[in-house]
């Protein structure tokens, strides 16, 4: 089976910094994507890792140790706008991605 | 410019009635999914078609139907045997190798059963 597991909730501060973890056990491993979901919108494509290590996009980021299951997104320089769901997404390798159940940010002024 | 067009946005429905939700890609993509989500829940796998006349059961595929007979179109067909359709439906569409790309996203459907 899959699982994919990610905090529910998390709040953080206009300007700082928050990473927001993922963990799975899925049956095969061809990439993980994470995603950001405003409410009532489709989601929108964040980052990909494939390969162990940090991948880096502006304020996103993004790790995988695929020795561990494990991933996270880094935002840095928080803004209001960022206050959205953000999707683990695993590829499985069947080509069709396996997603959490998301968590959703809240940033405070 | 290129994209995904799902229609209807909103679509109420009476119990035992079928509904079809109609989703077009203008991208050139092989490859097309739907899946649903329910409120604060991440996106559950209902079809999947990796090419033309050919599509997959993804995890909750009971309840509903997929025709894929043009590439530009994976229409999803909810029938009276979902028990609980009310939902929102995402469809989407990639290039076949996800290895590589990243999936493209409609605006999405709202099911909504009376």
């Amino acid at each position: 089976g899959q699982n994919i597991d990610q905090p529910t909730e998390m709040t953080a501060t206009e300007g700082a910094i928050v990473q927001i973890n993922c963990t799975y056990q899925t049956s095969g491993f061809n990439g993980l994507f994470w995603y950001q979901q405003h409410a009532g919108e489709a989601p929108t494509f964040l980052s990909y890792n494939v390969l162990d290590g940090l991948e880096e996009k502006g304020r996103f980021s993004s790790f995988l140790s695929r020795s561990k299951g494990y991933s996270y997104l880094l935002l840095k320089e928080l803004q209001m706008k960022d206050s959205a769901s953000y999707l683990c997404a695993v590829n499985p390798g069947r080509r069709a991605l396996t997603f959490g159940s998301g968590t959703r940010l809240q940033v405070q002024p | 410019d290129g994209g995904i067009t799902q229609s209807p946005k909103y679509l109420f429905r009476k119990e035992g009635q079928n509904v079809t939700l109609s989703c077009e890609q203008n991208l050139n993509h092989d490859a097309m999914y739907w899946y649903r989500q329910d409120p604060g829940q991440g996106l559950r796998l209902i079809y999947y078609s990796q090419i033309v006349n050919d599509f997959q059961k993804g995890d909750i595929a009971e309840g509903y139907s997929v025709s894929r007979e043009k590439k530009e179109s994976f229409p999803l067909t909810v029938t009276s045997a979902q028990k609980n359709p009310t939902a929102f439906y995402l469809c989407a569409s990639s290039n076949r190798d996800l290895n590589t790309g990243e999936l493209f996203f409609g605006e999405g459907s709202r099911l909504t059963v009376l």
